[in-house]
């Protein structure tokens, strides 16, 4: 079974500081981990992936993320902070020899970003 | 390009009514999912389809939820007998293949609500 846990329901941080949300997981073999975001009454979209190679990760609206292997973690960063960044983060892995293709998701995070 | 496309966009039902929640994917892509997601939790899977038929629909919670997807395209998740535990955002999301790296994008989601 793989799983993934994002241990802060709520990060608060001042704009234009650095964020961090955490994410660990869980799963069979290598995975594949992925970042979404949710902003009210809207889906989920999508943010990066960690697939291969590079350990850091770059995707939209300037966030990255760093894949650890021995940590099992996939923190979701950004060098400075927007307010317009607060909403819900959602980490998701897939095992690589995952037949069924399903996405499992974290609980969620929620990001605060006050002026 | 247009995104997943999710109709109606709320739905609020009796107890032990039917109801039928759609997705429209994006064009081209022959996977398709769908994911339920409760309040203050994330998504979790509930069926997968390759084409027209079920890949794997292990997330299915009990034998009144199906979904269909006829010609490949357009899928329809289908509820029978609603009760009050069935109350969530339905999520529909569709991606390039089966290849596991494939990120999903998600639809604005069906918010059901059973009375």
């Amino acid at each position: 079974a793989q799983s993934v846990a994002q241990p802060e329901d709520q990060v608060n941080v001042a704009e234009g500081n650095p964020l961090t949300v955490k994410c660990t997981y869980s799963v069979s073999g290598n995975p594949y981990l992925f970042w979404y975001v949710q902003y009210p009454n809207r889906g989920l979209q999508f943010l990066l992936k960690y697939i291969t190679g590079d350990n850091l990760v770059k995707g939209s609206y300037g966030f990255e993320a760093e894949f650890n292997k021995s940590q099992t973690s996939f923190h979701l960063k950004k060098p400075s902070a927007l307010v317009s960044d607060s909403a819900l983060y959602f980490c998701a892995v897939r095992a690589m020899n995952n037949a069924g293709n399903m996405l499992t998701f974290g609980g969620g995070t929620r990001l605060m970003v006050k002026p | 390009g247009a995104g997943v496309s999710q109709t109606p966009s709320n739905k609020v039902t009796e107890k032990g009514k039917y109801v039928e929640l759609r997705c429209d994917p994006i064009s081209g892509h022959t996977a398709l999912y769908w994911y339920r997601q409760s309040l203050g939790q994330g998504p979790e899977f509930l069926i997968y389809f390759q084409g027209t038929g079920a890949a794997d629909d292990s997330g299915l919670p009990n034998d009144r939820f199906f979904a269909v997807r006829p010609e490949g395209s357009v899928s329809t998740l289908k509820i029978q007998r609603t009760e009050r535990g069935d109350s969530a955002v339905y999520l529909c999301a569709s991606s390039l293949g089966v290849a596991s790296y494939n990120e999903q994008f998600f639809g604005p989601g069906t918010r059901l609500t059973v009375l």
